[in-house]
């Protein structure tokens, strides 16, 4: 149990397009999704965190103009890189969290999505 | 703010034992984690201690936890060449606020 399924796995985009990544618990409610950046040889950063239902919290730093979130049901939420451009590119990663469950300390990964803007 | 630290690279033969090393700051942390990430795939959690806890064993796997010196660390016994990963220590307060090391790349040489 406990799966999140994160497409795509990798995309490529054109310089100015915008790319929607989805992130989805598959057994479980996830009321609370994060997105994190991953940059090559680094850690992850918290980009925001996402509600179900209300707007998504963004870490200082983090415009949310162009990174926008949306958790419009308990299994879903996507991130879609608005205006992308090449310094854009990196690898994002959610999780989620199932709050109710009896694993509700986890946080469970979705297997990435390795975005590149050429 | 919170900090957790990490070694970045350790590199051991096969059939050894690997330790990998983690400290943090924050001494509210309730829960600590242990995620491997292979390359180009997400986090996989491994194993995570709870915060009054001093050791969790789970088969090759044993964490320690020195809660006064805010010091966790990661033993894999006899260590294979698929245990070649980046593995993650991160902090967490209930599972909320989770904060992530820098991950220590294994490399398991024959």
């Amino acid at each position: 149990g406990a799966v999140v399924s994160q497409h795509p796995s990798r995309v490529i985009c054109k310089s100015g397009t915008s790319v929607k990544i989805e992130c989805r618990s598959l057994d479980f409610q996830a009321t609370t999704m994060f997105w994190y950046r991953q940059f090559p040889k680094q850690s992850l950063m918290l980009m925001a965190t996402s509600n179900e239902g209300s707007k998504a919290t963004y870490e200082q730093g983090v415009e949310k103009d162009k990174f926008l979130i949306n958790h419009a049901s308990l299994t879903l939420s996507t991130l879609t890189v608005t205006s992308a451009h090449p310094e854009d590119s990196s690898f994002y990663i959610c999780s989620a969290r199932d709050p109710a469950g009896v694993r509700n300390t986890e946080a469970f990964f979705g297997q990435g999505t390795r975005l590149t803007v050429v | 703010g919170e900090d957790v630290e990490q070694s970045l690279f350790l590199s051991v033969r096969e059939g050894d034992s690997s330790v990998i090393n983690c400290t943090y700051t924050d001494s509210s942390s309730t829960y600590l984690y242990w995620y491997k990430q292979e390359p180009g795939a997400g986090l996989q959690l491994l194993t995570y201690i709870f915060s009054n806890m001093d050791m969790k064993q789970d088969q090759r796997l044993t964490v320690l936890l020195n809660k006064k010196d805010k010091h966790l660390s990661l033993r894999i016994a006899d260590t294979q060449t698929g245990d070649s990963a980046i593995y993650f220590c991160a902090e967490s307060l209930y599972g909320q606020n989770f904060v992530f090391g820098p991950g220590t790349r294994l490399s398991v040489l024959p």
